[in-house]
């Protein structure tokens, strides 16, 4: 069964309005999360990676301010993606490792489609 | 730096056998790993490989590693319809936080 549950998994809004994403892992505890961005036909696309008890890490050309990521706890990360407009749409996924080890692959949730009018 | 290469598109018959091929550039890599996407959902975790390793086997999955050439295939033996999908291969690296470098994904047909 799925090991990482992410809600919701479709939203549409409008242009202008702040969108939360849940990321969770369900029967482990996940230090590190990381968040995907993924457009139609591409590959996924690092956002940033999400440290429990501390400031992400994003990836180079993703603004920080615009999306916000929090993971306050072992089980649990969330992206803000604020006052969102229509390039914002795509298909967004987060995944989680059993801990901080290497060896430890990254199980993924099942994304979380944003349309923005 | 760190690329990943894949072949965009394959096309088998069901019931034959499917090989998806991926190259890398950086050799410090510690496991690769090979994600199957259906429309619409998120990445599914198939199999992966120690780099030190040359041959995994998983019920129809063989995956091969040739480290020299840094080549990863992903064979799937007898080809089903629901096979059907988008493959990723990736690679992770040691220390840091696991991050993963991605292909740019396979689409795999399987026809009648």
């Amino acid at each position: 069964g799925a090991v990482v549950s992410q809600h919701p998994s479709w939203v549409i809004c409008k242009s202008g309005t702040s969108v939360k994403i849940e990321c969770r892992s369900l029967d482990f505890q996940a230090t590190t999360m990381f968040w995907y961005r993924q457009f139609p036909k591409q590959s996924l696309m690092l956002m940033a990676t999400s440290n429990e008890g501390s400031k992400a890490t994003y990836e180079q050309g993703v603004e920080k301010d615009k999306f916000l990521i929090n993971h306050a706890s072992l089980t649990l990360s969330t992206l803000t993606v604020t006052s969102a407009h229509p390039e914002d749409s795509s298909f967004y996924i987060c995944s989680a490792s059993r801990g901080d080890l290497s060896n430890q692959p990254q199980h993924f949730g099942d994304g979380t489609r944003l349309s923005i009018l | 730096g760190e690329d990943v290469e894949q072949s965009l598109f394959l096309s088998v018959r069901e019931g034959d056998s499917s090989v998806i091929n991926c190259t890398y550039t950086d050799s410090s890599s510690t496991y690769l790993y090979w994600y199957k996407q259906e429309p619409g959902a998120g990445l599914q975790l198939l199999t992966y490989i120690f780099s030190n390793m040359d041959m995994k086997q998983d019920q129809r999955l063989t995956v091969l590693l040739n480290k020299k050439d840094k080549h990863l295939s992903l064979r799937i033996a007898d080809t089903q319809t629901g096979d059907s999908a988008i493959y990723f291969c990736a690679e992770s690296f040691s220390g840091g936080y696991n991050k993963l470098i991605f292909g740019a994904g396979t689409r795999l047909a399987v026809h009648p």
